[in-house]
Order: C-alpha cells, then sequence, then structure tokens
C-alpha cells in the first residue's frame, strides 16, 4: 500500500480537462514540495511537474500542478491520445529520509 | 548529463539473495547533498523506494525491507550496489538505480534505465 493515495484511474475523451489527486501527511506532502511523473510501459519515469507547479524543458503547458495543504493535484488539460499514460505523485519523507510515491492514476483517453 | 547503469542476474531462485549494481557516469558519488539508492516497481504495480546511502555514509531504508536489505557505495569504483536476502516471488520486479537530492525542500530523481529480476525457481 502507497504511503501516498491517487485514484487508480480517470478517464476523459479528446479535448477535455482531467485532474489527478495526491493526498498524503505532514511529512511528506505537508512539508515538501510535489513531483508528478509520467511513464508509459517499459519506460522509467519521466519528470512532468517539479516543485509543486513548475514545468520541466520541454513539457507542454496543458500539464499543470498544485499543491495545498496535505494535498496535490495533476491537471491535464485539452486531453490527447498520446495522454494516454500512468501518473505518479512523489515527494520527499523526513520521517523516512526518501522519497514516497502514490500507487499512481492510469489515464484512459476514451 | 549522468547516466546510472544497473546491471547484475535477472533471475533468482527463492530464499536466495539478490544482488544488483549500478554504474555511475559522473564523479557525483561524493559531492554533498547526493543520495544513492534503489526503487523498484514490481509487473503491473507502482513504485516502491528501497533505501538510501548518503554521500557521507549513512544509510536509509524502506521499513518493510529493513532486515532484509543492504545498499552500499563504492565511491572509487563508481557503483553503488543492492543486497536483497531471501527473496520470494512478491520481489520480482524492475529494479531502478537513481541519484536523490532534496533541496529546499524539492526532490530530484534521475533514473535508471531499469532492470528486470525475477525471482522464481
Amino acid at each position: 500500500q502507497s504511503i501516498l493515495t491517487q485514484p487508480p484511474s480517470v478517464s476523459g475523451t479528446p479535448g477535455q480537462r482531467v485532474t489527478i489527486s495526491c493526498s498524503g501527511g505532514r511529512s511528506n506532502i505537508g512539508d515538501n514540495a510535489v513531483n508528478w511523473y509520467r511513464q508509459v510501459p517499459g519506460t522509467a519515469p519521466q519528470l512532468l511537474i517539479s516543485n509543486n507547479n513548475q514545468w520541466p524543458s520541454g513539457v507542454p503547458h496543458r500539464f499543470s500542478g498544485s499543491k495545498s495543504g496535505t494535498s496535490a493535484s495533476l491537471a491535464i488539460s485539452d486531453l490527447q491520445s498520446e495522454d494516454e499514460a500512468d501518473y505518479y505523485c512523489a515527494t520527499w519523507d523526513d520521517s523516512l529520509t526518501g522519497p514516497v510515491f502514490g500507487g499512481g492514476t492510469k489515464l484512459t483517453v476514451l | 548529463q549522468l547516466l546510472l547503469q544497473e546491471s547484475g542476474p535477472g533471475l533468482v531462485k527463492p530464499s536466495e539473495t539478490l544482488s544488483l549494481r549500478c554504474s555511475v557516469s559522473d564523479d557525483s558519488m561524493t559531492t554533498s547533498g547526493y543520495y544513492w539508492g534503489w526503487i523498484r516497481q514490481p509487473p503491473g504495480k507502482g513504485l516502491e523506494w528501497l533505501g538510501n546511502f548518503y554521500y557521507s555514509g549513512r544509510t536509509y531504508y524502506n521499513p518493510s525491507l529493513k532486515n532484509r536489505l543492504t545498499i552500499s557505495v563504492d565511491s572509487s569504483k563508481k557503483e553503488v550496489s543492492l543486497e536483497l536476502r531471501s527473496v520470494t516471488a512478491a520481489d520480482t520486479s524492475v529494479y531502478y538505480c537513481v541519484r536523490l537530492s532534496r533541496d529546499y525542500s524539492i526532490l530530484s530523481l534521475t533514473w535508471g534505465q531499469g532492470m528486470l529480476v525475477t525471482v522464481s525457481s
């Protein structure tokens, strides 16, 4: 069971906006910034959002992140078929002295 | 650009020890602020942090694996090692070598490409 809680799946149609939530606690999301990763099968996770809401180079601004208290969310607007993937939230956990992850959310574009 | 490359047996028998090595391409192993560790992902499942080795020599482990796990670093060889003892089928996963840092509460992760290890007789 993952320390951060995400919905197992979300879906949407092309052009729609979807959101993925991520819930944690004080020692992780509460006191640290949240990253979001995108993973396609057979590859390592790729950084999508850093520091709650910052875009690494090359990431389209259709992806946006936010954080409030011990929860965070990822929003994907103008949904496209190539957005189908697994999405993970991650942050540092002060009590573990290591990273913690959400269980992952599978995005399906209908 | 940092490159991390995992290597080791892809098949391990139940009750034996899983041993992996990670080759580090640059000279950051002794740089202040970096952790070196492992993350795994069972087939079709989520990511699980296993443990970190801090550049100062201290190690931190996932409590669920602490009794079976050893992570070590050989900076002269630029290698990070993982030993997981008494494995079962539940340890079948893709194992990722990672470099981690936490600057001003921001997590930074550099990933290796990952290596599938199957536990089976």
